[in-house]
């Protein structure tokens, strides 16, 4: 089975550019997250998927960051435009839904994609 | 708010014994996590807490004190391999969502031939 995949795995852009990442969960997991960690910080959560519905977007920091998930397959996270402090490494997790499979605190997450703000 | 407290730093020997403790503060709690991370790769899991007591999983054991707000991980016959950052994580339905994961800061464990 192949696991949450996330391209690019790294990512080097100017303030003031577009940036766009790209995750792909693992096949039939209806739940995708966003997550990113800031040098030295803990890993904080951006938003929540189920399928192609936004079910929880209270982590995005502001209007520059927009995710979508078109068909409920995979997801993308555009910042635009980028910030210095937008660098980071941005993680993708995927799970099942609760009903079929899965345990409950469980998450599969992606390599991560690190993105650079020069 | 929602906070998660761990060591920042544990070193132990090969072979030995290690505990690493979480403390939690936060808001709509299912239960708590405990996930790997080598080298700033993708974060694995390791265990799951919903009740209190302790769960068993190979070398690796969790336990979960819901009244205390508290956990940790044991990490038993350490070996090299086990060098990494754990990070416990709250999952919490906060702000109206499920199974997002809330985590501390993580505790970089280094093992020591």
């Amino acid at each position: 089975e192949a696991g949450v995949t996330q391209f690019p795995s790294h990512s080097v852009i100017e303030k003031g550019q577009t940036v766009t990442l790209r995750c792909d969960p693992i096949s039939g997991h209806d739940n995708l997250y966003w997550y990113r960690r800031v040098m030295g910080k803990e890993i904080k959560f951006l938003l929540h998927f189920v399928k192609e519905s936004k079910q929880d977007e209270s982590g995005m920091p502001n209007n520059r960051f927009l995710a979508e998930r078109t068909g409920g397959t995979y997801s993308t996270l555009k910042v635009q435009p980028a910030e210095l402090e937008d660098s980071g490494v941005y993680f993708c997790a995927s799970s099942p839904l609760q009903l079929t499979s899965g345990r409950p605190g469980e998450q599969y997450f992606g390599p991560g994609t690190r993105l650079t703000v020069t | 708010g929602q906070s998660l407290e761990q060591p920042s730093e544990v070193t132990a020997v090969e072979g030995a014994i290690v505990q690493i403790n979480c403390t939690y503060q936060t808001s709509g709690f299912y239960g708590l996590s405990w996930y790997q991370q080598h080298d700033g790769g993708a974060p694995t899991f390791l265990s799951y807490n919903a009740l209190d007591g302790l769960e068993e999983t190979g070398r690796f054991s969790s336990f979960l004190s819901r009244s205390d707000s508290y956990g940790y991980l044991l990490l038993q016959e350490l070996q090299m391999k086990d060098s990494a950052s754990y990070f416990c994580a709250v999952r919490s339905n906060y702000g109206g969502a499920t199974n997002k994961l809330i985590f501390g800061t993580g505790t970089l464990l280094a093992v020591q031939p």
